[in-house]
């Protein structure tokens, strides 16, 4: 079975720092990759999506990037986090089989700027 | 474009009362897919359903029903006979045909009080 590994689950890290958030996905070759964020309230912000290695779709332009060194790896990454960095950053996976299957989440990294 | 409204941001039931949550979208594709998503106080999303815009037929699993009308342009979500572990967040969403995006709604926070 297909399971979605996400680390850390939370992380404080002061304004100015770097950020290196890392996905990987078992069970499952050559999915579309995803990085989602929830602000305070609730709604799910798309930032980035990968259909496979080296693929990289931004949603929004902001102080994050993402990379996808390896097949199952998804990494977002920041150079120097702002306040407005802080949030719940989810990780998901979909297959690519069938149509617009559903997506599944990884138990997310609660990040505090501070 | 794309949207998914969920205009009640929040409700609050007793136990074992039915509650419906709303789910209004907007797509100019004939073919799309809608899906919900529970958000539990832990943080991960858990995909409940996903259903084709050309599939209308209302769907049933235990105590969750969803209602499906296009007329409307509405997915909603019935939970009979609520009960304390229903307590969570819960996300409507949307996917284009083909389309390698989710667009999520704002979501809905349900409580339910023993």
């Amino acid at each position: 079975s297909q399971t979605i590994h996400q680390w850390p689950a939370t992380l404080v890290q002061p304004v100015g720092s770097p950020l290196s958030l890392e996905c990987t996905v078992e069970g499952t070759s050559n999915p579309n990759l995803y990085w989602y964020r929830q602000a305070a309230g609730r709604g799910l912000q798309l930032l980035f999506y990968s259909v496979g290695i080296g693929q990289i779709s931004s949603e929004v332009p902001q102080n994050l990037s993402a990379s996808r060194p390896q097949d199952r790896q998804f990494i977002l990454s920041s150079k120097k986090l702002l306040l407005s960095d802080s949030g719940f950053y989810l990780c998901a996976w979909r297959s690519k089989l069938g149509h617009n299957s559903p997506l599944h989440f990884g138990n997310g990294t609660r990040l505090t700027v501070t | 474009a794309q949207k998914v409204t969920q205009a009640q941001t929040e409700i609050s039931v007793v136990e074992k009362e039915d509650v419906t949550l709303d789910c209004v979208y907007e797509t100019r594709d004939t073919t799309y897919y809608l899906f919900w998503y529970k958000q539990p106080p832990s943080g991960e999303l858990v995909f409940l359903i996903r259903r084709n815009s050309f599939d209308e037929q209302n769907e049933i699993s235990g105590r969750y029903s969803w209602n499906f009308q296009k007329s409307t342009s509405s997915f909603n979500f019935t939970i009979t006979a609520s009960q304390v572990v229903d307590s969570a967040v819960y996300f409507c969403a949307l996917s284009q045909g083909g389309s390698e995006k989710l667009v999520f709604g704002k979501g809905t926070k349900l409580t339910v009080n023993p």
